[in-house]
């Protein structure tokens, strides 16, 4: 079974600076998705980012980007010039081949808090 | 365009009685997955259908259960209701391969 982990329940950054969430994995299967899912005070899930294993290029999307080791089973997410807004719990998620469903596995959060 | 959409937004309920949630997904999504969040247990996946049919159940008791209508839609049912059935209960849509996109939960409190 597919496990997915977050050992940071908590993080603190200081608004424009750098902040980098980690994600590891557990899978024997070759193909995949990950996710990062950002989930703020209004309890709506929003995507952040999505990696697909087949790709060795690391997603990017605006100030959000993730560093995908696969051999490691790592897969962090790195939010440059932090905003106030930025301040969720953010989830980290693995969805296996599209044939085979789209259930995602989440992790069990990191609560991002932003300083002003 | 319109989003997945939930409904009610908040339910309370008495130990013992049913709950009933609804979820419209996104227009041309056939795939709606229901997941609940609860305190201290993260997310965790209850039921994925598609095209009508119940595809892969996640680990709870047969009291979960839901349908998909024909225009997509779904519900979720919880029979006897205990009060550790106290959660956000979030429903999704996707379009397989492509990524699912929540709703903005019904959060369900068991009194």
């Amino acid at each position: 079974a597919q496990t997915v982990t977050q050992s940071q329940p908590e993080m603190s950054v200081q608004e424009a600076e750098t902040v980098t969430l980690s994600c590891t994995y557990d899978t024997s299967e070759s193909d995949y998705y990950l996710f990062w899912y950002k989930q703020p005070p209004s309890r709506q899930m929003i995507l952040v980012i999505r990696q697909e294993a087949y790709k060795q290029q690391n997603a990017t999307e605006n100030r959000f980007s993730v560093n995908f080791q696969k051999a490691a089973k790592s897969f962090s997410l790195k939010i440059s010039d932090s905003q106030l807004g930025d301040a969720a719990m953010y989830f980290c998620a693995y969805r296996r081949e599209a044939w085979q469903g789209g259930k995602l596995i989440f992790g069990q959060g990191t609560e991002l808090s932003v300083k002003p | 365009e319109a989003g997945v959409t939930q409904s009610p937004t908040h339910l309370i309920k008495t130990r013992g009685q049913q709950a009933t949630l609804r979820c419209s997904p996104i227009s041309g999504h056939t795939s709606v997955y229901w997941y609940q969040q609860a305190l201290g247990l993260g997310l965790q996946f209850l039921l994925w259908y598609d095209e009508g049919e119940e595809r892969n159940r996640g680990n709870f008791p047969p009291r979960f259960s839901g349908r998909q209508f024909p225009n997509y839609s779904s519900e979720l049912n919880v029979n006897a209701l205990e009060l550790e059935d106290s959660a956000l209960y979030l429903c999704a849509s996707s379009l397989i391969p492509f990524e699912a996109f929540f709703g903005q939960g019904t959060r369900l409190t068991v009194v």
